[in-house]
């Protein structure tokens, strides 16, 4: 039982370019939510997919945006990047029912930017 | 919005002391949940808290969940190098029907042997 999956695992952008990270929910799992972890950081929530629609979004700019497929995957697309979103972004699955909301992460895609 | 504060922010001690970190949230939760990161690795599931007042033990963790639903705190007795790690506490809360993990900043434990 494959757990989440994400790609890449490291990149490195220059300021202004677009990026878009990959992910694969754990076996089973329906709901997937992306997380940014600067170093020394938590986990910031960016939003979370369910049924192919962002259902919660927490406080980014639209410049992060997100799709679910109807496998489950999901990508994150960041544009126009920043130096200060350099960071590990973090793929987490869950199952939206219940009240059982354990998260499973991804290993995470390093993201530096230039 | 919900905000999940978490102290201390970093504190190491000798093998074999104990280990206290703390998490309050601004909103009533319906569920906390404590992770553990690895140097390097990524938020592993350690437990989740649901009813309030409740305390839950896996060997030599203990965590609470305070009566009103806002705080918790894990409890590491007798602290091993295998502790190593941030400890981050996450309330969980619901908004139109679907979930939202908030992370606090974390608790890093360092433990010299």
């Amino acid at each position: 039982d494959a757990g989440v999956t994400q790609s890449p695992t490291h990149l490195i952008k220059t300021r202004g370019q677009q990026v878009t990270l990959r992910c694969s929910p754990k076996s089973g799992h329906d709901t997937v939510s992306w997380y940014q972890q600067a170093l020394g950081q938590g986990p910031q929530f960016i939003f979370q997919y369910y049924e192919e629609e962002e259902r919660q979004r927490g406080n980014f700019p639209d410049r992060f945006s997100g799709h679910q497929f109807p496998n489950y995957s999901s990508e994150l697309n960041v544009n126009a990047l920043l130096l200060g979103d350099s960071a590990l972004y973090l793929c987490a699955s869950s199952l939206r029912s219940g009240v059982a909301g354990e998260l499973f992460f991804g290993e995470g895609s390093r993201l530096t930017v230039l | 919005g919900q905000q999940v504060m978490q102290i201390p922010q970093y504190q190491h001690v000798q093998e074999g002391e104990d280990f206290t970190t703390y998490c309050n949230s601004s909103t009533t939760l319906s569920n906390i949940q404590w992770y553990k990161q690895r140097p390097g690795g990524h938020p592993v599931f350690l437990i989740q808290l649901v009813k309030s007042g409740e305390v839950k033990k896996q060997k030599r963790l203990t965590f609470q969940f305070g009566e009103a639903k806002k705080n918790s705190s894990l409890h590491i007795t007798a602290t091993q190098t295998t502790d190593v790690g941030t400890y981050f506490c996450a309330g969980q809360g619901w908004s139109g029907g679907y979930n939202k993990l908030i992370f606090g900043a974390g608790t890093r434990l360092a433990v010299h042997p």
